[in-house]
């Protein structure tokens, strides 16, 4: 099992609808959790962290955390052409200055 | 957000040649700094944690030898390919946190390419 998954995707949706992307990760210890956002030829760029169960809203972005069940969700409202990206969701397990990366979701919105 | 600085953004090198890497916080200090490649279409690779001050430690499969990295002050990094070869090339991205369990920041790439 990989430390963190995601489906690769891509995931489509229809400009203005709400895009709703999964991570799910393994270690249980991990206490912070990140999510990247990466256009094509570029390097990633921080959308949200969420840190405690629950869910964290900043702007049309909701971050969206279950440390029971191991995952971590980001909602993206009103979806626009330019949030087409791949999405990366990034686990720091407690205590430690490493992030675990997950293998991506790219994310269509059709115009 | 932190600000983090990569240089250069692209280079392009003759085999056997050697390149160097990069990467600096701007406005915060960086105890430990990351380094990742990336090929097309695939995820960030963790390649090795920079440390101030220390050795950089490695990830399994990733040669110490080649893959140089220097940690000389809070805010600086550097990564040095040596001997490049035609597969080496790819993305390097560096990225800095502030402390542990912290958002990372990354810097802008650079792309590789040796001919």
């Amino acid at each position: 099992q990989k430390e963190v998954e995601q489906n690769s995707g891509p995931l489509s949706v229809p400009e203005g609808a709400i895009a709703s992307l999964n991570c799910t990760y393994s270690d249980r210890g991990s206490q912070s959790f990140f999510w990247y956002r990466q256009y094509s030829g570029k390097s990633p760029e921080l959308i949200m962290f969420i840190y405690s169960n629950g869910d964290k809203e900043d702007g049309r972005f909701t971050a969206q955390l279950n440390k029971a069940s191991q995952y971590v969700s980001l909602l993206i409202r009103d979806s626009q052409p330019s949030d087409s990206a791949t999405y990366l969701c990034a686990v720091s397990p407690s205590g430690t200055y490493k992030y675990i990366f997950g293998t991506g979701t790219r994310l269509k919105v059709l115009a | 957000g932190a600000v983090v600085s990569q240089h250069p953004s692209r280079v392009i090198c003759k085999s056997g040649t050697s390149v160097k890497i990069e990467c600096r916080s701007l406005d915060f200090q960086a105890t430990t700094m990351f380094w990742y490649r990336q090929f097309p279409k695939q995820s960030l690779m963790l390649m090795a944690t920079s440390n101030e001050g220390s050795k950089a430690t490695y990830e399994q499969g990733v040669e110490k030898d080649k893959f140089l990295i220097n940690h000389a002050s809070l805010t600086l990094s550097t990564l040095t390919v040596t001997s490049a070869h035609p597969e080496d090339s790819s993305f390097y991205i560096c990225s800095a946190g502030r402390g542990a369990n912290t958002e990372a920041f990354f810097g802008q790439g650079t792309r590789l390419t040796v001919v």
